[in-house]
């Protein structure tokens, strides 16, 4: 079973505009983190982002904050006041603690941001 | 500067030729992994490690090796490379248990 679920192959947003790039997730392990990563187009993954299971307060990183619904199994990015460096594939994923395999990050599909003027 | 090298960040090689991907760490980190990256697909683990001498399987460990005789470096081996192994391949590192993953730059194989 797929673990995270990302719905948006690409999105557009207009310059200065804020963005919700949506991230589902599956798991039975009650203690995990979330992360994000942003992979512009000369390739490397950039960390942006990081929620724990029992973080009570939304995570947040200057232009970036993480909605973070657990009951829904959500974590979705919001980009606030875009900016054309923002274009990139954006990256949801999570570590499970408890199971074993917490060194291990499982990735959605990515969605493809673009920013326009 | 705290980083994962990666090497060679480029490679074209043909079917059957063994192949060895580099990666090393300078931030004493304990754990280690390698993975691909394919359109649509996202990124796949493909080896882990805990530890030194402490490897395990990720989701696609079919066709590779891997070596952790020394916390800084995990190289990645392809004894008979195939074509469906031409992909995008990251290694990464962390601390435990929730930190962030540091990627190195990719390495793009071509296999022939």
């Amino acid at each position: 079973a797929q673990k995270i679920t990302q719905t948006q192959p690409g999105m557009f947003v207009q310059e200065k505009e804020a963005v919700t790039l949506d991230c589902t997730y599956d798991t039975s392990d009650p203690s995990y983190g979330l992360f994000w990563y942003k992979q512009p187009s000369s390739g490397e993954m950039i960390f942006l982002i990081y929620q724990g299971s029992y973080d009570q307060q939304n995570a947040t990183e200057g232009r970036y904050s993480l909605n973070f619904q657990k009951a829904r199994k959500s974590a979705n990015l919001v980009i606030s006041a875009s900016q054309l460096g923002d274009s990139a594939m954006y990256f949801c994923a999570m570590r499970e603690i408890n199971t074993g395999t917490a060194s291990k990050l499982t990735f959605g599909t990515g969605t493809r941001l673009q920013v326009t003027l | 500067e705290a980083q994962v090298t990666q090497n060679p960040r480029y490679l074209i090689t043909v079917t059957g030729k063994k192949l060895t991907v580099t990666c090393s760490q300078n931030m004493n980190h304990e754990y280690m992994s390698w993975y691909r990256q394919d359109p649509g697909l996202g990124l796949r683990q493909i080896y882990y490690s805990m530890n030194v001498e402490v490897t395990d399987k990720g989701d696609v460990p079919e066709g590779y090796k891997v070596s952790r005789k020394e916390k800084r470096n995990f190289p990645l081996i392809l004894e008979s490379p195939s074509p469906n192994q031409t992909s995008l391949y990251f290694c990464a590192s962390s601390l435990w248990p929730n930190n962030e993953q540091f990627f190195g730059p990719g390495t793009r194989l071509t296999v022939l």
